[in-house]
């Protein structure tokens, strides 16, 4: 079946631009998550959500980061006035259940900015 | 301190060979532990999860010390489809969070 699917894959940017990321969960998953991956790090979490909510934000790094998964399936990770150290490689995930331990990752979206 | 502590490498060893990651954790409220595979800009793909009683899938063996909180992953007669980076992973699930905490990977090539 389909797996989680992100796009654009790549996304170019200036600085202070605003952008948004969609993923596309695998269908039927409740739970969906986004990491930040910078590059020779592991991917850091950001935010997950158990159908519509947000249950846990504790992740973004500040208020220009806000994500949205109005319908319980597609989520859009929106950055405000973006900056250089934002440029990375944005993973989404989604599993099952809030409680399945295999979280399932799509290939990303690179962000650069320039 | 860092989640999850392991060495980045990266590990160079020929065909054939046996090669072993570490990886500490510092938060003993950890309750599940894995270790992905992640291929040059792909995303990370589950390898295993690593138990207390040590857990084998063919060439790769997994062991979990939860006393030193401390996971490892052996692999034996490495091939060069291994050539990857390898994430240790640790899980905290509790109401209104799923959080997988990743480190750094560690790098490995086989060479032919």
């Amino acid at each position: 079946g389909a797996g989680v699917s992100q796009t654009p894959s790549n996304k170019v940017t200036e600085k202070g631009k605003y952008v948004e990321l969609r993923c596309d969960p695998i269908s039927g998953h409740t739970a969906l998550y986004w990491y930040r991956q910078s590059l020779g790090q592991g991917p850091e979490f950001l935010i997950y959500f158990q159908g519509t909510g947000a249950a846990d934000d504790s992740g973004l790094p500040n208020d220009r980061f806000f994500a949205v998964r109005p319908e319980g399936s597609v989520s859009t990770l929106k950055i405000q006035r973006t900056e250089r150290g934002d440029s990375a490689v944005y993973l989404c995930a989604s599993s099952a259940t809030g409680y399945s331990y295999e979280q399932y990752f799509g290939p990303g979206t690179r962000l650069t900015v320039t | 301190r860092k989640e999850v502590e392991q060495d980045p490498g990266p590990f160079n060893v020929p065909e054939g060979a046996t090669v072993a990651f570490n990886c500490t954790y510092s938060n003993s409220a950890s309750q599940s532990f894995f270790w992905y595979r992640q291929d040059c800009r792909k995303e990370p793909k589950l390898l295993m999860s690593v138990y207390s009683s040590g857990n084998e899938d063919g060439r790769f063996t997994a062991q979990l010390n939860r006393a030193s909180q401390y996971i490892s992953l052996l692999i034996r007669d490495s091939k060069l489809s291994d050539s990857a980076t390898y994430l240790c992973v640790v899980q905290r699930i509790r109401t209104g969070a799923n959080n997988l905490f990743f480190g750094t990977g560690t790098r490995l090539t086989v060479i032919p």
